[in-house]
């Protein structure tokens, strides 16, 4: 079956605009997950969606991030005003459940902002 | 924040040498997951240990876990030039987020 796909491969924008990263989980899987890996370095968590539950935002780093579920569809990443720093991969992860920890992951958006 | 970190950060070898990959963490956990990423894009599942498991074998993987020492280790056997790729560990505790560690990069060279 398909697996966790995401959209855009790959972003390129100018400091000071918005984007939206978009990620598509493997159908039934009610938990879903945004990570940001820098160059060079490990994951960092940023949010988890699970169910109908309220959203785990801890790891968003500014209130210029936010993200948005549908049920337990499609989920998009934004960032408003892009700055340099946010310049990274956003990798998107679906899993079955609370009980079910294996996370399947996406091939990642890798986002560079000018 | 990061809950585990990998040793060594980078290791070269020849093929047909085996790897291993060490990862210590600082909490208690439920699980600890090794994940491998090819050229810095998605990350494909490996193992999962659980905390009540000392050892785990997948084909060439074998993971040991010592929660006394709050470390987990990754051997790869009879290593091969495809296995080159960063090799992550990632944690679990009470909730259903994975805090990954910083990473092993390995490099097989033919």
């Amino acid at each position: 079956g398909a697996g966790v796909s995401q959209s855009p491969s790959n972003k390129v924008t100018e400091k000071g605009k918005d984007v939206e990263l978009r990620c598509d989980p493997i159908s039934g899987h009610t938990a879903l997950y945004w990570y940001r890996q820098r160059l060079g370095q490990g994951l960092e968590f940023l949010i988890y969606f699970q169910g109908n539950s309220a959203p785990d935002k801890s790891g968003l780093p500014s209130d210029r991030f936010s993200a948005e579920r549908t049920g337990e569809s499609v989920s998009t990443l934004t960032i408003q005003r892009t700055q340099q720093e946010d310049s990274a991969v956003y990798l998107c992860a679906s899993s079955l459940g609370r009980f079910q920890e294996t996370q399947y992951f996406g091939p990642g958006t890798r986002l560079l902002v000018l | 924040s990061q809950q585990g970190e990998e040793d060594p950060q980078a290791l070269s070898i020849q093929e047909g040498e085996n790897a291993t990959m060490n990862c210590s963490y600082k909490t208690s956990i439920n699980n600890l997951q090794w994940y491998r990423q090819n050229s810095g894009r998605g990350l494909v599942h490996l193992i999962l240990i659980r905390s009540n498991e000392r050892e785990k074998h997948s084909g060439r993987l074998r993971v040991t876990l010592d929660t006394s020492k709050k470390s987990s280790s990754l051997l790869i056997t009879a290593s091969r030039a495809a296995d080159t790729a960063s090799y992550f560990c990632a944690t679990v505790f009470n909730t259903d987020k994975l805090i990954f560690g910083t990473g092993t990069r390995l490099q097989v060279f033919p």
